[in-house]
């Protein structure tokens, strides 16, 4: 399967900054990536799909100003969250699609705001 | 809301398999059904997935009713690490999005 990588691992900022999120596809070209959030002990939420190429489609709840989503190759997709605080505080996962449909996943992004 | 159930929880002895249970009574004949897992602190991870025909890989076995309303992962010869959360979900596999539910917190224990 496809192999995801996510950068970082983990980060801590404080209130009020921003925190870009890497998700890279190592070896396979996707034109659709997936950004999920988990906060603990829950279970994964679809945050948006990201599109190679055009703008990304949030789900309903995520507020796209606050979780800028940019995609801009084939191999890349960003997560940028504005304006961090507290309660942003998560794992943020992302994960492409395979050649059926079934997703690989990044390991994760844990993200504390302080 | 989740289109699946399966058990909260369940404990399996290390070597013995692991029989994972999930409902899925209103599927649609279109939809396929997915595995994944998640170890702690780990993104998922995909096992295996099926439509009607009972599949199997090099990580797992799905077995899959006849009426599809249900399966079954088996993890033949479960070990330590394969501890971690089973998510059962269904997915016309369209880039629709996954509905992940609680899923079933399997323990291996020696």
């Amino acid at each position: 399967g496809a192999v995801v990588s996510q950068h970082p691992s983990r980060v801590i900022c404080k209130s009020g900054t921003s925190v870009k999120i890497e998700c890279r596809s190592l070896d396979f070209q996707a034109t659709t990536m997936f950004w999920y959030r988990q906060f603990p002990k829950q279970s994964l939420m679809l945050m948006a799909t990201s599109n190679e190429g055009s703008k990304a489609t949030y789900e309903q709840g995520v507020e796209k100003d606050k979780f800028l989503i940019n995609h801009a190759s084939l191999t890349l997709s960003t997560l940028t969250v504005t304006s961090a605080h507290p309660e942003d505080s998560s794992f943020y996962i992302c994960s492409v699609s395979g050649d059926y449909n079934e997703q690989f996943f990044g390991p994760g992004t844990r993200l504390t705001v302080l | 809301d989740a289109k699946t159930t399966q058990p909260p929880s369940m404990d399996c002895a290390e070597g013995r398999a692991a029989n994972l249970p999930c409902n899925h009574s209103t599927i649609s004949g279109n939809e396929y059904v997915y595995w994944y897992r998640q170890i702690h602190s780990q993104g998922p991870q995909y096992i295996i997935h099926g439509l009607k025909n009972n599949e199997t890989n090099e990580m797992a076995s799905l077995i899959i009713t006849e009426d599809r309303k249900s399966s079954t992962l088996i993890l033949p010869h479960a070990t330590l690490r394969d501890t971690a959360v089973y998510y059962c979900i269904v997915d016309t596999g369209g880039y629709n999005k996954l509905i992940f539910g609680a899923g079933t917190r399997l323990a291996v224990h020696p």
